[in-house]
């Protein structure tokens, strides 16, 4: 595609639900990227992909967090038992060959927990 | 740590130019990036300079990047009420992988 495409773009759950958000990076590009923007804590790594390397999770804040990306594309970030401070924008990019490329960014997903 | 510092508003009005200052940490950093983020959207790249460029200048936008002090600028000339929106300057962190971004300045252009 064009860009980078997220899904939803908006979501509402309550306390305690697992909820899967959804990451299209753009055609081509090797690197995946998921960040977290909060109003608190500005914006935030959470999770890098490279190929068919063993994923960067260094910025995960709990095990409650994981992602996969399937077939070098598609990425889902899993948020287990959701907690009312997950409530965040949670913006995905991606970049055409490693982080040193341009990382271009998705509308982000608005998670709302009750 | 690794930090990047942003003043939080900048307030201008139409027509005139603007300066958004960006102090870092990692002087390892390669690329130094500007991103703008409008209201309810996503982060959009701006520009971007190598660290071993002083000034990169893109039409109205440029960057001016000192080394020695770790302070990146973005100047917007002739400023627009569209310009309106957070900028934000980020870094590769010293891992490599992920952007290390500042908490961003609101830019308030009035006409």
């Amino acid at each position: 595609g064009a860009g980078v495409s997220q899904s939803p773009s908006n979501k509402v759950t309550e306390k305690g639900k697992d909820v899967e958000l959804r990451c299209d990076p753009i055609s081509g590009h090797t690197a995946l990227y998921w960040y977290r923007q909060s109003l608190g804590q500005g914006l935030e790594f959470l999770i890098y992909f490279q190929g068919n390397s063993a994923p960067d999770k260094s910025g995960l804040p709990s095990d409650r967090f994981s992602a996969e990306r399937t077939g070098g594309s598609v990425s889902t970030l899993t948020i287990q038992r959701t907690q009312q401070e997950d409530s965040a924008v949670y913006l995905c990019a991606s970049s055409f060959a490693s982080s040193t490329d341009t990382q271009y960014f998705g509308p982000g997903t608005r998670l709302t927990v009750l | 740590g690794e930090d990047v510092e942003q003043s939080l508003f900048l307030s201008v009005r139409e027509g005139d130019s603007s300066v958004i200052n960006c102090t870092y940490t990692d002087s390892s950093s390669t690329y130094l990036y500007w991103y703008k983020q409008e209201p309810g959207a996503g982060l959009q790249l701006l520009t971007y300079i190598f660290s071993n460029m002083d000034m990169k200048q893109d039409q109205r936008l440029t960057v001016l990047l000192n080394k020695k002090d770790k302070h990146l600028s973005l100047r917007i000339a002739d400023t627009q009420t569209g310009d309106s929106a957070i900028y934000f300057c980020a870094e590769i962190g010293q891992a490599g992988t992920a952007l290390i971004f500042g908490k961003g300045t609101t830019l308030s252009v009035s006409s």
